[in-house]
This record gives structure tokens, C-alpha cells and sequence, in this order.
């Protein structure tokens, strides 16, 4: 079954403890992102990679970190974690993203509560 | 700048009303579009996306949405909801960049 998988779905953690949260596509996608969710404000692109070795910085970079090492996956790492990155996060993937001529498949997300 | 504005935040329909959700972006140039929608506990997944041709672009679910270029809208609609269509829906825009520009999202309410 084509899909993202994600990992953990949840997790609460303290402030300064550095997390990874994991993100794997099966679909052979060149171009994974990260995203946040908070209320009233959609989504909010963190990073994003168009290929091995290549990510960007989205709208809201700040405090998180991500590799590209192999194309299956795209980890988002919180190096020192804040309250303000309570968040709900999705991973998404899609063929190269020609012009945002491509559907974004979703991670089932990730609820992370830094305390 | 590029943007997209939902303009209702929170809708409260009854079972088998008419639904209207608006959307409007910001873009001169050539446009792609999409809504997605967010069941509860659930990942985004695609309603409908226009890239170009007929104006009037049909989804999954009984949704539809129309392009108005003048108006540069994209609203959705569905004749007749039902409860199960409770969600949150995002419209979406991509320009020149590429770059995917959400919506801030309505929570669709369908009481049964």
C-alpha cells in the first residue's frame, strides 16, 4: 500500500530534549515537506527536500533541523525543543514538485507536546 | 505576496443542506488548486485540484469546485451534505514558485 508513515503519533516531552520525529515514504517521491498545523492558521511549511541531499527552509524553519540521506526519508529533528513547538506535524510527499502541479500524499501526523 | 483566504472559519450545516466554502488567493499569473480535506484524527487528503481547462472541476465525495479567474476564486461545493462530511477543509494555491500556500481551513459542523 502506498503511504507515509510516521513516527511517534504522539509525543510529550520537556523542554531542551532533542526529539526526532521520523518520516517515510514508499511511494519512490522525489519531493518530501514538513509541516505544522496550529489553529487558525493551516499549515505552515517547515523544510522541504526536492531530492537526496537537497532540503530547503520553508516559512517557519526556526528550532528544527532535517536530512535527506536516502529518498525514503525525511526526519525532522528538534534539537532543544520549546513550548512553541507544540504543534501538530504532518510529512508529505509527491513527485517533484513541477510548479505545485502534484498531489502532496500526508503522514497520518505527529501531536507533539513540549512541556 | 502570495496568499490564500478561507473566509468562513467555522460552518454549522444540517444533513442534505447546500455547502459553499470560499476561497480567494492573491496571484496574477497562472494558478493550481487544490482542497483538501481533514477528517477527524485523520491525514489531509486530496478533494479536488485544477490545473487548467474546464473551470468546473469535480472531486471525490460529490464535491466540486469552480475556478473564477475574474474573481480569482475557487470555492467549493457540495449540493447536499451529510454527516459525514464533518471536516476540516483546506484550500490550497501554488504560483510561479511551486510552493504549496494553505489556507487557514474551515471546520465544517454537519448535524445529523
Amino acid at each position: 500500500e502506498a503511504q507515509v508513515t510516521q513516527n511517534p503519533r504522539y509525543l510529550i516531552t520537556v523542554t531542551g530534549k532533542k526529539l526526532t520525529v521520523t518520516c517515510s515514504q514508499n511511494m519512490n517521491h522525489e519531493y518530501m515537506s514538513w509541516y505544522r498545523q496550529d489553529p487558525g492558521l493551516g499549515l505552515r511549511q517547515i523544510y522541504y527536500s526536492m531530492n537526496v541531499e537537497v532540503t530547503d527552509k520553508g516559512d517557519v524553519p526556526e528550532g528544527y533541523k532535517v536530512s535527506r540521506k536516502e529518498k525514503r526519508n525525511f526526519p525532522l529533528i528538534l534539537e532543544s525543543p520549546s513550548p512553541n513547538q507544540t504543534s501538530l506535524y504532518f510529512c508529505a510527499s509527491s513527485l517533484a514538485l513541477l510548479a505545485g502541479s502534484n498531489e502532496q500524499f500526508f503522514g497520518p501526523g505527529t501531536r507533539l507536546t513540549v512541556l | 505576496a502570495q496568499s490564500v483566504s478561507q473566509h468562513n472559519h467555522h460552518v454549522i450545516l444540517s444533513e442534505a443542506a447546500s455547502l459553499e466554502l470560499g476561497c480567494n488567493y492573491s496571484y496574477g499569473g497562472t494558478v493550481n488548486l487544490f482542497w483538501y480535506v481533514q477528517y477527524p484524527g485523520q491525514h489531509l487528503q486530496l478533494l479536488l485540484k485544477y490545473f487548467s481547462g474546464d473551470p468546473l472541476v469535480k472531486g471525490i465525495k460529490g464535491f466540486e469546485a469552480e475556478f473564477i479567474k475574474s474573481k480569482f476564486s475557487f470555492n467549493l461545493r457540495k449540493p447536499s451534505v451529510q454527516w459525514s462530511d464533518t471536516a476540516e477543509y483546506f484550500c490550497v494555491f501554488s504560483g510561479n514558485t511551486g510552493k504549496l500556500i494553505f489556507g487557514q481551513g474551515t471546520t465544517l459542523q454537519v448535524k445529523p
